[in-house]
């Protein structure tokens, strides 16, 4: 069966540290890679998606960024972090031509 | 572009009582239609989809959705809730344009009170 993993499962930070979440899928190959970003008591926001290995959409320009450096593995990255970008962070897969999605634990990140 | 609209951001409701939550989309072709239940500080988890056939989805936990295609609707319901449902529901919708996205509603936060 498939699973999904994140971490860390939280995360404080300062204002303009970098940040690296990491998000892998086992159990299937080539899937669909999102990060989304809940904020508190708001909805699903998407960041990024990436269909393949090296291609990713941004969805919402900001400075955050995101790498799949393996089929399997899907990198959401900071140089610098704004208070603006705490929240959960959600990473999800899908399989090929799918559409539904599955959601990893998440990652609650406090910037301060 | 697709949206979805859920009309209740909270609904709260007496234990064992019938609750309905509501959303309703837009798109002009197919649609693939989600409901998904958020615990606190969990990840999101499908409780059911309809993708095509009987417009009657039922889920998980004894839930079901009605796809209504006239009304542009896609209600969640439940004959009696627990204290466990006690969570976030959101609404998603995706169709074969845009296939590897999944547009969400804000949610609705449904408490369930003893």
């Amino acid at each position: 069966s498939q699973t999904i993993h994140q971490w860390p499962a939280t995360l404080v930070q300062p204002v303009g540290s970098p940040l690296s979440l990491e998000c892998t899928v086992e159990g299937t190959s080539n899937p669909n890679l999102y990060w989304y970003r809940q904020a508190a008591g708001r909805g699903l926001q998407l960041l990024f998606y990436s269909v393949g290995i090296g291609q990713i959409s941004s969805e919402v320009p900001q400075n955050l960024s995101a790498s799949r450096p393996q089929d399997r593995q899907f990198i959401l990255s900071s140089k610098k972090l704004l208070l603006s970008d705490s929240g959960f962070y959600l990473c999800a897969w899908s399989g090929q031509h799918s559409y539904e999605q599955y959601f990893g634990p998440g990652t609650r990140l406090t910037v301060t | 572009a697709q949206s979805v609209t859920q009309l209740d951001s909270q609904v709260p409701v007496f234990e064992e009582a019938p609750v309905e939550l509501r959303c309703n989309y837009s798109s002009s072709v197919s649609v693939y239609l989600f409901w998904y239940v958020q615990y606190p500080n969990q990840g999101l988890q499908l409780l059911l989809k309809y993708l095509s056939g009987s417009t009657l989805v039922k889920g998980i936990n004894g839930f079901e959705a009605e796809f209504n295609k006239s009304q542009t609707s896609f209600h969640l319901r439940k004959p009696s809730v627990h204290i466990s449902d006690t969570a976030e529901y959101f609404c998603a919708v995706s169709d074969q344009a845009s296939y590897d996205k999944v547009i969400f509603g804000p949610g609705t936060s449904l408490s369930v009170i003893p």
